[in-house]
């Protein structure tokens, strides 16, 4: 089956502008997660989303948004953008909310934003 | 606060062993996973430990003692495509979000 799918795998933006990425889960998978990659940080939570509805929300300004759709698809949204904003963006899909227990993230290969 | 250390940068020789070390501090807590990650690609799962003690899951294994906030990733007969980053994230026990490392690059010589 088609693992998690991200749009677009590049682009580069200026500062000021903003910009959407979207995410395409596994099917059946009902929870998207969002994290931001940076060399040297590790992954960094954005938020979870689990049937349409934000669950949990990481400490990012509120530039950073997202929003997940009936089919379970998911887009995050930058406005304003900065220059530490330049990072690779990955969501990640599993079947559950986020809860105890071995609930294993399936990612997708990431969106890399590059602010100039 | 939340702290996952892991060493930057690592090398071994190809057929060799390699383990791979992550310390924790967290408020909490609710299991360990280990993720592998490619240059370019995704992060995929390897292991996830809740409980002391060692999962062998064929090359690979992991160690957990939550006594000492402390686990390993055990690499053996290693290979070229061994060679890539690998994760480690926390659980907390409260919100069960993952708090990750930053990774630990491991470069495989012949």
């Amino acid at each position: 089956k088609a693992g998690v799918t991200q749009t677009p795998r590049y682009l580069i933006k200026t500062r000021g502008q903003q910009v959407t990425l979207s995410c395409s889960p596994i099917s059946g998978h009902r929870s998207v997660s969002w994290y931001q990659q940076t060399p040297g940080q590790g992954l960094q939570f954005l938020f979870e989303y689990f049937s349409e509805t934000q669950r949990n929300k990481g400490n990012f300004p509120g530039r950073f948004s997202g929003r997940q759709f009936s089919n379970s698809r998911s887009e995050m949204n930058v406005s304003t953008l900065e220059l530490g904003d330049s990072a690779l963006y990955l969501c990640a899909s599993s079947l559950e909310l986020g809860g105890p227990g071995a609930n294993v993230l399936t990612f997708g290969a990431g969106s890399r934003l590059t602010v100039l | 606060g939340q702290n996952i250390d892991q060493p930057t940068e690592m090398t071994a020789t190809e057929g060799a062993i390699v383990q791979i070390n992550c310390t924790y501090q967290t408020s909490g807590f609710n299991g360990l996973f280990w993720y592998q990650q490619h240059a370019g690609e995704a992060p995929t799962f390897l292991s996830y430990n809740v409980l002391d003690g060692l999962e062998e899951k064929g090359r690979f294994s992991s160690f957990l003692s939550r006594s000492k906030g402390y686990s390993y990733l055990l690499l053996k007969e290693l290979q070229m495509k061994d060679s890539a980053s690998y994760l480690c994230a926390v659980k907390r026990d409260s919100n069960y979000q993952l708090i990750w490392g930053a990774g630990t690059k491991l470069i495989i010589k012949p």
